[in-house]
């Protein structure tokens, strides 16, 4: 079982330039979410979607796009990339948020210099 | 601000002793989950327990809440060498509709061999 695929794993990137990190999963779940950890924190929401074509903004949403052409694809993309957006980012699934848990990928680490 | 806040930050133990992890949050949720990370891992989900309920056991891990004072707290029973990694607590509140997942900063737990 696939689960919650991200890709890359690793990204490095200078100021300015953009990128999308790709998040796929498998299981049909209808919600999907984006986080990001920075060192000794928790995850802090970005942008999350209840099913195809339809996304919101969570905590930190600037300099994030996202959207939900698909039930299994969320990408998210930063339109010009900050040093401020070092961090690894986590994208999560779960069939409804109101009673289930969440599925994560593994992370994406990038760094943006 | 974010919605969990955990407490110890961190915490060191000797193989065999319990843990005690706790959790506090601002606003009404749906649900309260706890999550493990481990080093450069992404989360993996321990237990779920609805605002209706009071207490969850699942295995050496055993989960209470009081929404009174919005709180929860997790409890390791036996801890082992395995169980060292961040645990998250995670809320779904219910004043947005509920669809976004926020977490706290987390508790780090080493337990000594």
């Amino acid at each position: 079982n696939a689960g919650v695929t991200q890709t890359p794993k690793f990204q490095v990137l200078k100021t300015g330039q953009s990128m999308t990190l790709q998040c796929a999963q498998d299981m049909n779940h209808e919600y999907m979410s984006w986080y990001r950890q920075d060192p000794g924190m928790g995850l802090r929401l970005i942008h999350y979607s209840v099913g195809a074509g339809i996304t919101d903004q969570g905590e930190v949403p600037n300099g994030y796009n996202v959207s939900r052409s698909t039930t299994e694809d969320f990408p998210l993309r930063l339109l010009s990339a900050a040093p401020s957006q070092t961090s690894v980012y986590f994208c999560a699934s779960a069939p409804d948020i109101l009673t289930t848990e969440a599925f994560f990928g593994q992370g994406t680490r990038l760094t943006v210099v | 601000s974010q919605q969990g806040e955990e407490d110890p930050q961190a915490l060191s133990i000797q193989e065999g002793e319990n843990a005690t992890m706790n959790c506090s949050y601002k606003t009404s949720i749906n649900n309260l989950q706890w999550y493990r990370q481990n080093s450069g891992r992404g989360l993996v989900h321990l237990i779920l327990i609805r605002s209706n309920e009071r207490e969850k056991h699942s295995g050496r891990l055993r989960v209470t809440l009081d929404t009174s004072k919005k709180s929860s707290s997790l409890l390791i029973t036996a801890s082992r060498a395995a169980d060292t990694a961040s645990y998250f607590c995670a809320t779904v509140p219910t004043r947005t509709g509920g669809f976004k997942t926020i977490f706290g900063a987390g508790t780090r737990l080493f337990v000594k061999a």
